[in-house]
């Protein structure tokens, strides 16, 4: 099966500061490879993606980048604010699968 | 627009009952999957359903098993509690299986058997 690693476990970044997740995948057809965050007493929210056909993907303050030849993929989240603090999951998947391998997590906290 | 929903939101049990954990998905959708989720782990897939029918089931014991409606909505039961079995229980909903679509996740039901 799929084995999903994320590293840091835990994150703390200072306000307005950058935060980098990195999430390694072992199985080579994975080709989705989303991010979720958990807030506090709430189930994951998908909060952005990307397609094995591209390497970058940027939705205002996140990004995700992507090596399949290394079988990583990133979350960067530019401009930190209090709000981003929560558990972050990666996820990578493929077509066809039934289900989400999430990896460990990271904990990032936003100190104000 | 009403999100997944799950009930109930928490829920204590004794070792060796039953539990049976109910979850609407989004208006629409027709696939159904649980996810269990021990504290401080991601969310492990137990089982996904899809058109009533099951289309996956996770590495769990057969103390599991699920059953989906034909309004689409789901059941999950765990018979013969452990106290192991105590994690946040996640339903998600999504419009087609295979990934094709984004699955939504709702709050879950915390469970906790003591």
């Amino acid at each position: 099966g799929e084995n999903v690693e994320q590293h840091p476990s835990t994150l703390s970044v200072q306000e307005g500061d950058s935060a980098v997740i990195k999430c390694t995948y072992s199985d080579s057809a994975s080709n989705y490879f989303p991010w979720y965050k958990q807030e506090l007493g709430k189930g994951p929210q998908l909060i952005i993606d990307i397609r094995s056909n591209v390497g970058e993907k940027k939705d205002q303050r996140i990004a995700v980048t992507l090596n399949k030849t290394a079988k990583h993929f990133s979350l960067h989240i530019t401009e930190t604010q209090p709000e981003d603090s929560a558990v972050y999951f990666c996820a990578p998947f493929h077509f066809g699968n039934e289900k989400l391998t999430f990896g460990t997590g990271t904990r990032l906290t936003i100190i104000p | 627009d009403a999100g997944v929903t799950q009930s109930p939101t928490h829920l204590i049990k004794t070792r060796g009952q039953q539990v049976t954990l109910r979850c609407s998905p989004i208006s629409g959708h027709k696939s159904v999957s649980w996810y269990q989720q021990v504290l401080g782990q991601g969310p492990q897939f137990i089982f996904q359903y899809y058109e009533k029918e099951e289309r996956g089931r996770g590495n769990f014991p057969d103390r599991f098993s699920a059953r989906q409606f034909p309004n689409y909505s789901s059941e999950l039961n765990v018979n013969a509690l452990l106290l192991g079995d105590s994690a946040l229980y996640l339903c998600a909903s999504s419009l087609s299986v295979g990934g094709e679509t984004e699955a939504f996740f709702g709050q879950g039901t915390r469970l906790t058997v003591v």
